[in-house]
């Protein structure tokens, strides 16, 4: 059964307009999330991430929302770029020290026309 | 060399070879760990390594291998693969076990 879900396998948007990329997890144990962006012919990188104490972090145009209560959280990208085309995942893990425990989702490709 | 290297980027084998991938991280971490991501399906964790000491081995067959000479280096040994086993193989690497992980360009293999 998977942990992390991200439902959605694809999004496309218009340069300039708002990208928001959604995470749903089961468990409840779950206190810390990550983003990762993933272009083509590359490894992931490091996006964001989020402590379940907070409920946003923001960096330059990246905000991640938490919303422990839904066991949900969203990616906002503002304003998009076509530079931003690549494939999003979402993962979680229950302790900040436990990258041998990261669940990962499936990933949601983004397009941003411009 | 920066960051996270991974060779062959690609390979193409028969079920009855024996071949190895190979990872290589120039950031100084001490942790190293091997992902299968299958189409549609999420990043599965297969081996994870700190100090290099195996902390981590997800129920992963026997035909998969993994090796770690010492910080910087990692191995996934292949022998008489499966053609599900076709995959894009990733190498990461962080600070201890640290969530933050930076990933290689992987290895898309193909087993035929």
């Amino acid at each position: 059964d998977q942990q992390v879900k991200q439902n959605s396998p694809s999004l496309s948007v218009q340069e300039g307009r708002i990208s928001i990329l959604n995470c749903d997890y089961t468990n409840s144990m779950f206190d810390y999330f990550l983003w990762y962006k993933k272009y083509p012919a590359e490894g992931p990188t490091f996006l964001i991430s989020i402590s379940s104490i907070k409920d946003k972090n923001e960096d330059g145009r990246f905000t991640v929302f938490l919303n422990k209560s839904a066991k949900h959280l969203s990616l906002h990208i503002v304003p998009s770029q076509p530079g931003d085309s690549a494939v999003y995942f979402c993962a979680a893990s229950a302790e900040k020290s436990s990258g041998d425990k990261l669940t990962f989702g499936t990933g949601t490709r983004l397009a941003v026309r411009p | 060399e920066t960051g996270v290297t991974q060779t062959p980027r690609h390979l193409v084998m028969g079920m009855t070879n024996k071949k190895s991938l190979k990872c290589e991280q120039h950031l100084g971490h001490n942790a190293m760990y091997w992902y299968k991501q299958s189409a549609k399906k999420p990043l599965e964790l297969m081996f994870v390594y700190n100090f290099k000491e195996q902390t981590e081995n997800n129920s992963v067959p026997s035909r998969f291998s993994p090796e770690c000479p010492n910080s910087s280096h990692l191995f996934l040994h292949l022998h008489t693969l499966q053609p599900e086993d076709s995959a894009l193989y990733l190498c990461a690497s962080s600070e201890r076990l640290a969530l933050e992980q930076y990933f290689g360009p992987g290895t898309r293999l193909t087993v035929t």
